[in-house]
């Protein structure tokens, strides 16, 4: 089976940078992906992983070690828009995606 | 060019009603799943429809299922309404296998 571990809450000052990290517990996964969500809004995509390494999308980052079975995100020059859950996500082949347990992000003054 | 639309955005039901939702993807994905998302939870997989076949199915009773169309449109039913089963239900496309999906402002269901 697919299990993704998630810090539950992190606190980061507006400006600051802040990683999210995500381990895994599965076989014959590939990828990892991750969602923000805002309270009362959908997942929105961010960013996927499907070979290990940094992935940059401006200010966000991911990255994915496979042999690790870890990956995190990464938000640099943190905005109060930030504020928001954000999951990653694990596939396996057209089988379902898992969601991980989601980290509550809130973005101080 | 429209994102993934879903119908309708609220609903109240009775237990032990049925109710059916629908999904429209992206055009030109051809794959649809269908989440359910508790408070303060991560959405939770039920369903992964491809080229109008289920792919992928979720630790869910019969009494959801789902189908696509054609078109690639998507409808989950869900009998026998539980209290529990209140929630928002997620839908998403994508044009590949457990890449990016885009998500659709769900439907909120609620079991009175």
């Amino acid at each position: 089976g697919q299990s993704l571990e998630q810090p539950s809450e992190v606190t980061a000052v507006e400006g600051a940078i802040v990683q999210i990290n995500c381990t895994y517990q599965t076989s014959g996964f590939y990828g990892l992906s991750w969602y923000q969500q805002h309270d009362g809004g959908a997942p929105t995509f961010l960013s996927y992983n499907g070979l290990d390494g940094l992935e940059e999308t401006g200010r966000f980052s991911s990255f994915l070690s496979r042999s690790d079975s870890y990956g995190y995100l990464l938000l640099q020059e943190l905005q109060m828009k930030d504020t928001a859950a954000y999951f990653c996500a694990g596939a396996r082949g057209y089988q379902k995606v898992t969601f991980g347990t989601g980290t509550k992000l809130q973005v101080i003054p | 060019d429209a994102g993934v639309t879903q119908s309708p955005t609220h609903l109240i039901k009775t237990r032990g009603q049925h109710v059916t939702l629908r999904c429209s993807p992206i055009s030109g994905h051809k794959s649809v799943s269908w989440y359910q998302q508790v408070l303060g939870q991560g959405p939770q997989f039920i369903f992964q429809y491809y080229e109008k076949e289920e792919r992928g199915r979720g630790n869910f009773p019969d009494r959801f299922s789902a189908r696509q169309f054609p078109n690639y449109s998507s409808e989950l039913n869900v009998n026998a309404l539980l209290l529990g089963d209140s929630a928002l239900f997620l839908c998403a496309s994508s044009l590949e296998q457990g890449m990016g999906y885009t998500f659709g402002s769900g439907t909120r269901l609620t079991v009175v």
